[in-house]
């Protein structure tokens, strides 16, 4: 069964400290990976997708990395601003198909 | 970049009411788009996907006759909820993917979620 586990589920920093999220995967065959930003009561928008050749990805502030052999990735956050609170998701999406398997996301407060 | 739009994006109605809940793609054709729905604290979970043209694959547990998908044109989705009921309240997102490329690689852009609130 294809499953993909965040970790923390809920996380509470203070501003402009870094932080990162984990996710581990088990879906087969794999084709990429995407992690999403979703603030409270609205869609969520890509952040970064990779890969199975990619081991890292940055967009601005946001890192993320692969690990395809442990089947991990990570989501890293520097300098972390208000802004950032919201639920952070880890997408898997198998090959040749429309499956997406969705993990439970983080929820990332940054306090002032 | 791509852009999903959702409408409405708050509805609130009495019990036994049928509310529609449409998705579009503004500026790219979609033959397929994804509705989900998602519960307060927890991730998105596929209902349904919807084919343009065709009968929308529901997934399992997702009563077709209560939540009627249309998919008639490239760039338009429409989700109706009928006779909605206070366990129908939820957040529903749709997605809708490019026609062209790979399907895994091709991303899913998602609309901003209409939350239903019955009554």
């Amino acid at each position: 069964k294809n499953q993909v586990e965040q970790s923390p589920q809920s996380l509470i920093i203070l501003e402009g400290k870094n932080c990162t999220l984990q996710c581990n995967y088990t879906v087969s065959p794999f084709s990429n990976l995407r992690w999403y930003k979703q603030d409270t009561g609205r869609g969520p928008v890509s952040l970064t997708i990779m890969t199975f050749s990619e081991n890292t990805k940055s967009n601005g502030r946001y890192t993320a990395t692969l690990d395809a052999d442990t089947k991990q990735s990570s989501l890293h956050i520097t300098a972390s601003q208000l802004s950032d609170s919201a639920s952070y998701i880890c997408v898997v999406s198998a090959q040749a198909g429309n499956m997406l398997t969705f993990g439970g996301g983080t929820r990332l407060m940054v306090k002032p | 970049g791509a852009v999903v739009s959702q409408h409405p994006s708050w509805v609130i109605c009495k019990s036994g009411t049928s509310v529609k809940i449409e998705c579009r793609s503004l500026d790219f054709q979609a033959t397929t788009m994804f509705w989900y729905r998602q519960f307060p604290k927890q991730s998105l979970m596929l209902m349904a996907t919807s084919n343009e043209g065709s009968k929308a694959t529901y997934e399992q547990g997702v009563e077709k006759d209560k939540f009627l998908i249309n998919h008639a044109s490239l760039t338009l989705s429409t989700l109706t909820v009928t006779s909605a009921h206070p366990e129908d309240s939820s957040f529903y997102i749709c997605s809708a993917r490019a026609v062209q490329g790979s399907r895994s690689n091709q991303p899913q852009h998602f609309g901003d979620g209409t939350r239903l609130s019955i009554l």
